[in-house]
């Protein structure tokens, strides 16, 4: 149980697009999802937290407008990096909990996406 | 501030041997620790909750252990499966802090 899938795995795409990654919950319906971002041999950096159906919460310095969460439904959270440069390349990594247990319970972490911004 | 450390960053181990892993932490109002598994290329996968000091949580070659101030996480006669880096988070009133992990190399 508390399966979290992410997708796509891997992007590479051109600087200036913007980029959707899709984080579904597929067997739990997830009231609260986490967006991460991962450079290479250091930890999770929380991003944003979104509860579903209200605007999600930044942590400081994560720009707003440059990364846009939608958490329309309780088994779907998106986060569109909008017009991506070089910069925002990384290892993106959703998470979600369910509604029992509160804050205090475990996340479970989709499989990450890879964005390659050229 | 919450800070969560963990050492060492790196371990390589023969398999069978057996070794721990620490991770400390400084937060106000402890909820929970928490123990993850993330492969390269990976997200985390959820290993254990622990909750209150002297709590203990086992799993196959894995065992975590929790005191006011740390916890640790032992790996008894590790297989090159159990290769992986190994993260801890800290669950505060108001936010979760993660460790940078231990990168646990087991060589056959």
């Amino acid at each position: 149980g508390a399966v979290v899938s992410q997708h796509p795995s891997w992007v590479i795409c051109k600087s200036g697009t913007s980029v959707k990654i899709e984080c579904r919950s597929l067997d739990f319906q997830a009231t609260t999802m986490f967006w991460y971002r991962q450079f290479p041999k250091q930890s999770l950096m929380l991003m944003a937290t979104s509860n579903e159906g209200s605007k999600a919460t930044y942590e400081q310095g994560v720009e707003k407008d440059k990364f846009l969460i939608n958490h329309a439904s309780l088994t779907l959270s998106t986060l569109t990096v909008t017009s991506a440069h070089p910069e925002d390349s990384s290892f993106y990594i959703c998470s979600a909990i369910g509604p029992v247990g509160g804050a205090n319970q475990p996340q479970h972490f989709g499989d990450g996406t890879r964005l390659s911004i050229l | 501030e919450d800070q969560v450390t963990q050492s060492p960053e790196a371990l390589r181990l023969q398999e069978g041997e057996s070794s721990s892993l620490n991770c400390s932490y400084t937060v106000s109002g402890l909820r929970g620790l928490f123990w993850y598994r993330q492969d390269p290329g990976k997200g985390p996968e959820f290993l254990f909750t622990l909750y209150s000091a002297g709590e203990e949580k086992e799993k196959e070659r894995l065992k975590a252990t929790l005191t006011k101030k740390e916890s640790f996480l032992h790996i008894t006669a590790p297989k090159p499966e159990d290769s992986a880096t190994y993260l801890c988070a800290v669950q505060a009133p108001s936010e979760l802090s993660f460790g940078a992990g231990t990168t646990v190399t087991v060589r056959a």
